[in-house]
């Protein structure tokens, strides 16, 4: 099962920032939260992962709680090109075991 | 160039028929995994292979056999295909360095069985 929960759909729009919100509230110490998108049937697409601080790259930017038990994904600047399913996934780092993808939220940026 | 490829993109079948996937990779990764994707749903495991001499079963790998030829070369085979396998195949590699093991994905393989 699936260890986060994110909402099943979001709207943004065009050139503003997208903000994903992920809840990972029995996250272990030594998980790291992912992020991956899917752009429609296309294979998922790294974005982003981080254990405590915030991480900041080229595409996004990932904020987690002090807590650890939320995080949020930002795209601070979102295009028609980032419509996808983004998913938040959480495991320990060089686990053997599968990433569990979940639903995920379908984003839909509009003009 | 990509970096994970995948052949074929598209293929229709029948049932019955062998079928074999390939992926190759020129990221210079160990890890390699197979996925498929049903419609609306997540992606599951198959097999992964962790170097060229290792090979596991993931949580579906009934019906499925692997062969990892190679560090660059990962081959997913369905040796009687049924209806019931038609989905979207994706490869993966990995590399768990530098405190993370991101997964990088192929662009898929669409599979039908008839």
């Amino acid at each position: 099962d699936a260890k986060t929960t994110q909402p099943p759909s979001m709207d943004c729009a065009e050139g503003r920032a997208a903000n994903l919100p992920c809840n990972h509230s029995t996250i272990s110490g030594n998980e790291y939260v992912y992020w991956y998108r899917q752009i429609h049937s296309q294979g998922p697409q790294y974005i982003i992962h981080g254990l405590k601080n915030n991480e900041t790259n080229e595409m996004a930017s990932l904020i987690i709680t002090e807590d650890r038990k939320s995080s949020t994904l930002i795209l601070p600047h979102a295009t028609l090109r980032d419509t996808a399913v983004y998913y938040c996934i959480v495991r320990v780092a060089t686990n053997t075991d599968k990433l569990i993808f979940g639903t995920g939220t379908r984003l839909q940026v509009f003009p | 160039d990509a970096d994970v490829t995948q052949t074929p993109r598209n293929r229709i079948t029948k049932t019955g028929k062998r079928i074999m996937l390939e992926c190759s990779q020129t990221k210079g990764h160990d890890r390699m995994y197979w996925y498929r994707q049903d419609p609306g749903l997540g992606l599951r495991l198959i097999y992964y292979s962790f170097d060229v001499k290792d090979i596991n079963k993931g949580e579906i790998s009934d019906g499925y056999s692997v062969s990892r030829q190679a560090q660059a070369k990962f081959s997913l085979s369905l040796e009687s295909a049924i209806p019931n396998q038609t989905a979207l195949y994706f490869c993966a590699t990995s590399d768990p360095g530098r405190g993370g093991d991101t997964q990088y994905f192929g662009p898929g393989t669409r599979l039908t069985v008839l």
